[in-house]
């Protein structure tokens, strides 16, 4: 199947400072991205959808200023944090659509933890 | 708007036995797709089975199979001489015809297989 990276898979951050997360379909273009948050012992909770070369479509009650979502090219997606705080220690996870195939394909996951 | 339903947070199975796990959906539309995704501790989502509601024919994958009831708005999984390696989180998730658009996911069941 296709290959979706994501990096870091990891990520320590002080409060405050921004974080920047890439998703990157490696075998296969991507026109659409989607960007879902997992807390511990939960199902996935969509927060963006990502259109190459367009805005993102957030879901209701996800701050698109705080969670900056950039799709600018046909492989790579990226979701910043910005100005994090604890409460945004979370496990990122995206997944790639790939339209001959009509699957998407999920990312490795990324885990983000706010000091 | 489509909902996922999993009645059962935690299942658990005998090695080399069978387990159904269940799910229930909500939907106004006629076309759309099912899907089953494992995710192990490592997190990483891994789909194993995929049903499209035009097609009568319940779909199978090796051990796994599915129980498609259309009009009942229901679909299971069930996973035959079940193996170590299949404890993990499942996940049903719904995905109306477009491509485009996300999965909805279940809250999910976590499969425990004893030894």
């Amino acid at each position: 199947g296709a290959v979706v990276s994501q990096h870091p898979s990891r990520v320590i951050c002080k409060s405050g400072t921004s974080v920047k997360i890439e998703c990157r379909s490696l075998d296969f273009q991507a026109t659409t991205m989607f960007w879902y948050r997992q807390f511990p012992k939960q199902s996935l909770m969509l927060m963006a959808t990502s259109n190459e070369g367009s805005k993102a479509t957030y879901e209701q009650g996800v701050e698109k200023d705080k969670f900056l979502i950039n799709h600018a090219s046909l492989t790579l997606s990226t979701l910043t944090v910005t100005s994090a705080h604890p409460e945004d220690s979370s496990f990122y996870i995206c997944s790639a659509r790939d339209s001959p195939l009509d699957e998407q394909f999920f990312g490795p996951g990324t885990r983000l933890t706010v000091l | 708007a489509q909902t996922v339903t999993q009645s059962q947070p935690e299942m658990s199975v005998q090695e080399a036995e069978t387990v159904t796990l269940s799910c229930t959906y909500d939907t106004s539309e006629s076309d759309y797709y099912l899907f089953w995704y494992k995710q192990p501790p490592s997190r990483q989502m891994i789909l194993v089975i995929r049903q499209e509601a035009y097609k009568q024919q319940n779909a199978t994958e090796n051990r796994f199979s599915v129980n498609f009831q259309k009009a009942a708005k229901s679909f299971s999984l069930k996973i035959s001489d079940s193996q170590l390696g299949d404890a993990a989180m499942y996940f049903c998730a719904y995905r109306s015809p477009s491509g485009n658009t996300p999965l909805v996911f279940g809250k999910g069941t976590r499969l425990s297989v004893i030894a």
